[in-house]
C-alpha cells in the first residue's frame, strides 16, 4: 500500500513555465519535508512543514515556494524554472513514532 | 560543518560476502534517531534500518544490522551475504528529535555487487 504518493512521476516543462508538484500522504504524519536530487548527490532540503508550521531552508531559491492545504497533502511550485532546477523531487513524511518515509520521487526535466 | 560523514564514496563487495559501510556524525542533542537509507537505481528511496540513540542495542532487520556507538558518535552498517539487489546508494542520516525535525543526509555510499 503507497504510504507517499507523488504525482506526476516525471514532469516536463519549458524553460520558465510554472510547474507545481504534488505529495499526499496516507500516514497522518505531522512533518512533510520537499527535498531537491541531484544526480548522484545526497538531497537537499528545501522546505519542511511541521503540521501548518513553515520552515524555508535559508539557501532555498525564492523561485520555489509549498503549499500544505492540510495534513494529507503538500504542493511544491516552482515559479520560473531553469536549467538547473531539473532534478529529481522527493516527497517525505515523518512522524517521531514511526520514523520517515520517502515517495518515489518526481523527476523534473526543463527544456 | 557536515554533521553526518560518510568517508567512503564507493565500495564493492563480492555476493554472498559482508561489507560495511561507515558512517559518522556530531549531534550535542541526547535524543535522536538514526537512519541507513538505501536507494537503488529506481531512485526511491527507502528506509534499510533505523536506531533510537536511548537504545543500546543494536538494531537488526534481516541480513542488515548496525554497529552504534555512541561515545564515538559512530554508526555503520553491515550488510551480511551481500546480494545483487543490494546494490545502491546506502545514505545515513539523523534526526534530531525537537531540534528542527530536520533529516541530515550523509553524501551517501554506492557499493557495488560483484557476481
Amino acid at each position: 500500500d503507497a504510504m507517499v504518493i507523488q504525482n506526476p512521476r516525471y514532469q516536463v516543462t519549458q524553460f520558465g513555465k510554472p510547474v507545481t508538484l504534488s505529495c499526499s500522504q496516507t500516514l497522518n504524519h505531522n512533518v512533510m519535508y520537499w527535498y531537491q536530487q541531484k544526480s548522484s548527490q545526497a538531497p537537499k532540503l528545501l522546505f519542511h512543514y511541521y503540521d501548518k508550521d513553515f520552515n524555508n531552508e535559508a539557501d532555498t531559491p525564492d523561485n520555489f515556494q509549498s503549499r500544505r492545504p492540510n495534513t494529507s497533502f503538500c504542493f511544491l511550485d516552482i515559479r520560473s524554472p531553469g536549467l538547473g532546477d531539473a532534478a529529481m523531487y522527493l516527497c517525505a513524511t515523518s512522524s517521531f513514532e514511526e520514523g520517515t518515509y520517502f515517495g518515489p520521487g518526481t523527476r523534473l526535466t526543463v527544456t | 560543518a557536515q554533521t553526518v560523514t560518510q568517508s567512503q564514496p564507493e565500495m564493492s563487495v563480492q555476493e554472498a560476502e559482508t561489507v560495511t559501510l561507515s558512517c559518522t556524525y556530531d549531534t550535542s542533542e541526547s535524543d535522536y534517531y538514526l537512519f541507513w537509507y538505501k536507494q537503488p537505481p529506481s531512485r526511491q528511496m527507502i528506509l534499510v534500518i533505523r536506531q533510537e540513540a536511548y537504545k543500546q542495542q543494536n538494531a537488526t532487520e534481516n541480513r542488515f544490522s548496525v554497529n552504534f556507538q555512541k561515545a564515538a558518535k559512530s554508526f555503520s552498517l553491515k550488510i551480511s551475504d551481500s546480494q545483487l539487489g543490494d546494490a545502491a546508494m546506502y545514505f545515513c542520516a539523523l534526526y534530531r528529535v525537537n531540534r528542527d525535525d530536520k533529516i541530515i543526509f550523509g553524501k551517501g555510499t554506492r557499493l557495488h555487487i560483484l557476481p
